[in-house]
């Protein structure tokens, strides 16, 4: 059973700073991996998908890694700012459009 | 493009009775769509998977007869929670696969996400 964990579950940096959020799978056998944002109470905003051919994708200051055969991601967020405050989700593809989540990294970015 | 809505964004409800929350395609087909439920400080899980004019798939530890799921049709799936009880209450977010993508004109496997239903059964 794929189980997807994500490191730290809470991160609080001043604004500026560049940051790392971590995402681990057991299953190497995935289709894509995607990173999530998700203000409170609301629903998901798909920031970077990366197919399991593929190495990183970015987008803007945001950047995803994907290691497949040792299971792990990156987010990489530069020059962080307030409003990039959120929880990050990471999901695995496990079946064609069956993703399983991971549990989350809520992040602060204080003024 | 590709936007996904849920109704009603929140809605409080009596112990036993029954809640239906509406997701729909607003400017896409969706013949597969998901639905997924949130725990407080918890990650999303799947529950089921709703095809257009069949069954859903419910995943393992779900209760089809408890939470009914219909895709009456290409733009619209529906759950239903019955006889709500207070363990019940959960955020339920769902998602779409757009047809294109079932298709196979889609390099990538997108599926779009629903602003989320806040469901508290007191």
């Amino acid at each position: 059973k794929q189980e997807v964990t994500q490191i730290p579950a809470a991160l609080s940096v001043p604004e500026g700073e560049n940051l790392v959020l971590n995402c681990s799978f057991t299953d190497s056998a995935i289709y894509n991996l995607q990173w999530f944002r998700q203000d409170p109470g609301k629903g998901l905003t798909s920031l970077l998908l990366i197919q399991s051919s593929q190495r990183e994708q970015t987008s803007g200051r945001l950047n995803a890694s994907l290691d497949k055969s040792s299971g792990r991601s990156t987010l990489y967020i530069a020059a962080s700012q307030p409003g990039d405050s959120a929880t990050y989700l990471c999901a695995v593809s496990t079946g064609f459009q069956k993703l399983v989540f991971g549990t989350g990294t809520r992040l602060l970015v204080s003024p | 493009g590709a936007v996904v809505s849920q109704h009603p964004s929140w809605v409080i409800c009596k112990s036993g009775t029954s809640v239906k929350i509406e997701c729909r395609s607003l400017d896409f087909q969706a013949t597969t769509m998901f639905w997924y439920r949130q725990f407080p400080k918890q990650s999303l899980m799947l529950m089921a998977t709703s095809n257009e004019g069949s069954k859903a798939t419910y995943e393992q530890g779900v209760e089809k007869d408890k939470f009914l799921i219909n895709h009456a049709s290409l733009t619209l799936s529906t759950l239903t929670v019955t006889s709500a009880h207070p363990e019940d209450s959960s955020f339920y977010i769902c998602s779409a696969t757009p047809d294109w993508v079932l298709a196979g004109r889609s390099s990538y496997n997108e599926q779009f996400f629903g602003p989320g239903t806040r469901l508290t059964v007191l």
